[in-house]
């Protein structure tokens, strides 16, 4: 059975700061997947990652993968209050119509001020 | 922006009690999801859906629970007899193409769910 497992859980850090949270899979994938919790809310994409070494940024928030070490990392550069949310990453799992997502354990992200 | 819509956005009803939940993918979208996030926990599969039928299901995905496109537009979810641990948020999803490629699942606001 596929385990996907974040860390740290829960992330408090100052504003400005930098900070990375790490995605473990424990079987093979060819996509990841971040996504943005708002409490209460929907699950926003931010980025789709397809291939060993893929990097994506946005804005303050930057993606990677490395698929030989099944690890995902979304690194926080100077960490603003707007940033606070819970970040999921999730791996493609199965094939054509079989295929689905499998979620991480999330991690929430408190940003202070 | 096209999005995936779901209703209600809240529902509550009684232990033992049907519900229909409801959602409207994207109009061009081939294949239909439901995931549910427990309070506090984290997002779980629960089915999937293409070409009227079942690709793929979850072991959550027992038998009080359906799924149905009764009319080319809506994608709805059917929990027969409501139990307590039903109570969570559950999401539709809506995809293009097949294995998401490169893109992402489109996911809708949500129907928060609470059996009492």
């Amino acid at each position: 059975e596929l385990k996907v497992e974040q860390n740290p859980l829960f992330l408090s850090m100052q504003e400005g700061k930098n900070y990375t949270i790490y995605c473990n899979y424990s079987t093979t994938s060819d996509r990841l997947y971040w996504y943005r919790q708002d409490p209460g809310k929907s699950l926003e994409s931010l980025f789709v990652l397809l291939s060993n070494g893929a990097v994506k940024q946005e804005g303050r928030l930057m993606a990677s993968l490395d698929t030989k070490a099944r690890l995902s990392t979304l690194h926080i550069t100077a960490a603003v209050h707007d940033l606070s949310a819970t970040y999921f990453c999730a791996v493609k799992v199965g094939a054509g119509t079989a295929s689905k997502l499998t979620f991480g354990t999330g991690t929430r992200l408190q940003v202070t001020l | 922006e096209p999005e995936v819509t779901q209703t209600p956005s809240h529902q509550v009803t009684q232990m033992g009690q049907e519900v229909i939940l409801r959602c409207v993918p994207i109009s061009n979208h081939l294949y239909f999801y439901w995931y549910r996030q427990i309070l506090g926990q984290k997002v779980e599969f629960l089915v999937s859906f293409y070409n009227n039928e079942i690709s793929e299901k979850s072991e959550i995905f027992d038998d009080q629970f359906s799924v149905e496109r009764p009319d080319g537009s809506n994608f709805t979810l059917k929990i027969r007899s409501t139990k307590l641990e039903d109570s969570a948020m559950y999401f539709c999803a809506s995809s293009e193409v097949q294995g998401f490629m490169n893109t992402e699942a489109f996911f809708g606001q949500g129907t928060r769910l609470t059996v009492v």
